[in-house]
């Protein structure tokens, strides 16, 4: 069964200042790979996905991930946050392709920034 | 077109009682899955369902049952309630069942089990 990891439970970050939330996941085949976010009292929506080609995904909002095979590695970054970018963030995997299909999150990053 | 959505938005219930949460998909989606999400345990897979039938199912006890209707809507029913179960509850659907569809998420039932 496939597990991810997300290292920050909590960042605090000033307006303009770079972004990076870790996520690795495990799993010994082929993956997708999503970012999602929740902004307070919103529900739960897409930032980017990563199926496959270029490892460097970007997703809306200025928001881009990498994936980095050999890491396991999905991390999200972006240039320069906005305190509307304050949110809680989700990374998520599925294995691709048919079957099984359930996308198992890691435990979510809570993203403050301070104007 | 409308999103997900789901009745009630909010529950308050005591232990022992049993619960209904309804979703109904985004239109043309087939596929329903139910998460619960926690403030220590993050988002965890229920369960999923597609053409009226159970495809998945999480590492949930028996207490947690869904079903899913011909029109796609479908609904999870929790038995027993215990403080616990104290959650907000996501359903989340896609037009097709495979691992390249995004899901789109409703806005959740958040469940308070007193």
């Amino acid at each position: 069964a496939q597990s991810v990891s997300q290292h920050n439970h909590h960042v605090i970050l000033s307006e303009a200042a770079s972004l990076e939330l870790g996520c690795n996941y495990s799993y010994g085949g082929t993956v997708n790979l999503f970012w999602y976010v929740q902004y307070p009292g919103q529900h739960l929506q897409l930032l980017l996905k990563y199926f496959s080609g270029d490892p460097l995904v970007k997703g809306i909002k200025g928001f881009e991930a990498e994936f980095i095979k050999s890491k396991f590695s999905f991390n999200l970054r972006k240039p320069s946050v906005q305190w509307s970018d304050t949110a809680e963030y989700f990374c998520a995997v599925i294995p691709s392709g048919a079957g099984s299909y359930q996308l198992t999150f890691g435990k979510g990053t809570k993203l403050s920034v301070i104007p | 077109k409308a999103g997900v959505t789901q009745t009630p938005r909010y529950l308050i219930k005591t232990r022992g009682q049993q619960v209904t949460l309804s979703c109904s998909p985004i239109s043309g989606h087939r596929s329903v899955s139910w998460y619960q999400q926690t403030p220590g345990q993050g988002l965890q897979f229920l369960f999923e369902y597609f053409s009226e039938t159970q495809r998945n199912k999480g590492n949930f006890p028996g207490r947690f049952s869904g079903r899913q209707f011909s029109n796609s809507r479908s609904e999870m029913n929790v038995s027993t309630l215990e403080l616990g179960d104290s959650a907000l509850y996501l359903c989340a659907s896609s037009l097709h069942r495979d691992s390249y569809n995004e899901q789109f998420f409703g806005p959740g039932t958040r469940l308070t089990v007193l």
